[in-house]
């Protein structure tokens, strides 16, 4: 069974640092790409960032209110990705899922969507 | 940024019922599109890709259509266990946008 795990949420003062792991499980991980998304209280979804896998560089993409606070990261050999967050800011206070991208390609372009998702862990940021 | 709009924003329907949900791109993300159905508490799933792609296990219930720039979902005749909260998202470019989601509701 294909799934994914996150790990590491709690409760955080503001400007601390705290880093969730996606333990992936029932299919190669290092094949795929992987992405964070998370939600706020009674709010909507946000795209966080994404690592691409290593036969396509491994690079990240990043929202611009995480940009250069938040780095995404991956292990391929134990099969987790990270997210390491610093710099926590109350407004960072949501719901963390990790999922799994499903790459298509046209041309020399390459498209993902979000095929699996794990069931998330909660970050507190509150002082 | 690509801003990703959709309507309506609540939707109060009864079991049997046709049902459309629709998304609007602010510009063209061609059939970059894929829609998410949420539960309360549970993280969401997968239903639709590349606009009209049904992904496996998906009841054949929900259809999706459109491109460029609008996109519907559609469920054929709404299940107790349908009722939901819907997210479309392009994923054309980054940074990776959601629509605000469509809240349905038991009438």
């Amino acid at each position: 069974e294909v799934q994914l795990v996150e790990s590491g949420g709690g409760l955080v003062q503001p400007g601390r640092s705290l880093r969730l792991s996606c333990t992936a499980s029932g299919f190669t991980f290092g094949d795929y790409a992987m992405s964070w998304v998370r939600q706020a209280p009674g709010k909507g979804l946000e795209w966080v960032g994404f690592i691409r896998s290593k036969a396509y560089g491994g690079t990240t993409e990043y929202a611009a209110s995480v940009k250069g606070r938040f780095t995404i990261s991956r292990d391929d050999s134990k099969s987790i990705a990270y997210l390491q967050m610093n710099s926590l800011k109350t407004e960072d206070t949501a719901v963390y899922y990790c999922t799994r991208e499903r790459q298509q390609q046209l041309a020399y372009y390459y498209y993902y969507y979000m095929d699996v998702w794990g069931k998330g862990t909660t970050v507190t940021v509150s002082s | 940024d690509i801003q990703m709009t959709q309507s309506p924003s609540t939707l109060s329907a009864s079991v049997g019922d046709r049902v459309t949900i629709t998304c609007r791109a602010s510009q063209s993300i061609s059939s970059w599109l894929a829609w998410y159905q949420q539960k309360p508490g549970k993280a969401p799933k997968l239903l639709i890709y590349k606009a009209s792609s049904l992904e496996s296990g998906v009841p054949s219930r929900f259809s999706g259509s459109g491109s460029g720039t609008e996109f519907t979902l559609t469920i054929s005749s709404l299940q107790p266990d349908d009722f939901a909260t819907y997210y479309c998202q392009q994923y054309n470019s980054y940074p990776i946008t959601f629509g605000q989601g469509t809240r349905l509701e038991i009438k």
